[in-house]
């Protein structure tokens, strides 16, 4: 029972540099979404999704890219890293947004 | 604008202690209550919810909650706290447009 799979769980990059966190879930949920967790912060929604080819912005968007071509798969892009952008990113789903929501382990990124 | 509150950033209790955690919330409808756990270095579990019906809600872990529509509040309580309790808790609330706003977290820590 995989439930929501998100990989790596730890990366180091360098400012400037892309790349992609992965988010896998088994659990036919049409609702995704992706948090970034901050000291104090609390999470702060990046993007979401509710179903495959709808995407829409979260509280804080900018730098970061998504795309839903299935129902399964919910990848986060970060296009030019940047150190305000170290943080612990989780990725979770739903059957929809009222409905509890299952949690990733986390990435934990770090931008220097 | 809809937010949700824990004015306790952290909350020091002895073991076998009773626990309160506060979660105060501005939203103009009836809300989705959720209760979040997270234990260090994971991600978040689902402690309770609350959508409608009885105002007392029973979770995981003999947690339970209580809505109470007057205060705009879904406080947390335990009658007796364990060391496994130990960690960070957040509030949410579901929102109309998608997305769920998040409270701060509260960090409980266990006196021996």
């Amino acid at each position: 029972n995989a439930g929501v799979t998100q990989t790596p769980k730890f990366q180091v990059l360098k400012t400037g540099q892309s790349m992609t966190l992965q988010c896998a879930q088994d659990m036919n949920h049409e609702y995704m979404s992706w948090y970034r967790q901050d000291p104090g912060m609390g999470l702060r929604l990046i993007h979401y999704s509710v179903g495959a080819g709808i995407t829409d912005q979260g509280e804080v968007p900018n730098g970061y890219n998504v795309s839903r071509s299935t129902t399964e798969d919910f990848p986060l892009r970060l296009l030019s890293a940047a150190p305000s952008q170290t943080s612990v990113y989780f990725c979770a789903s739903s059957p929809d947004v009222n409905q509890p929501q299952h949690f990733g382990d986390g990435t934990r990124l770090s931008i220097l | 604008a809809q937010s949700v509150t824990q004015p306790d950033i952290h909350i020091t209790v002895s073991e076998g202690a009773s626990l309160e955690l506060r979660c105060n919330y501005s939203y103009g409808a009836t809300p989705y209550l959720f209760w979040y756990v997270q234990s260090p270095g994971q991600g978040l579990q689902l402690l309770l919810k609350y959508f409608s019906g009885d105002t007392l809600v029973q979770g995981i872990k003999g947690f339970e909650a209580e809505f109470k529509r007057s205060q705009s509040s879904f406080n947390l309580r335990k009658p007796s706290v364990h060391w496994s309790d130990a960690a960070e808790y957040f509030c949410a609330v579901g929102a109309s447009n998608y997305q769920l706003i998040w409270g701060a977290g509260t960090k409980l820590i266990i006196k021996p």
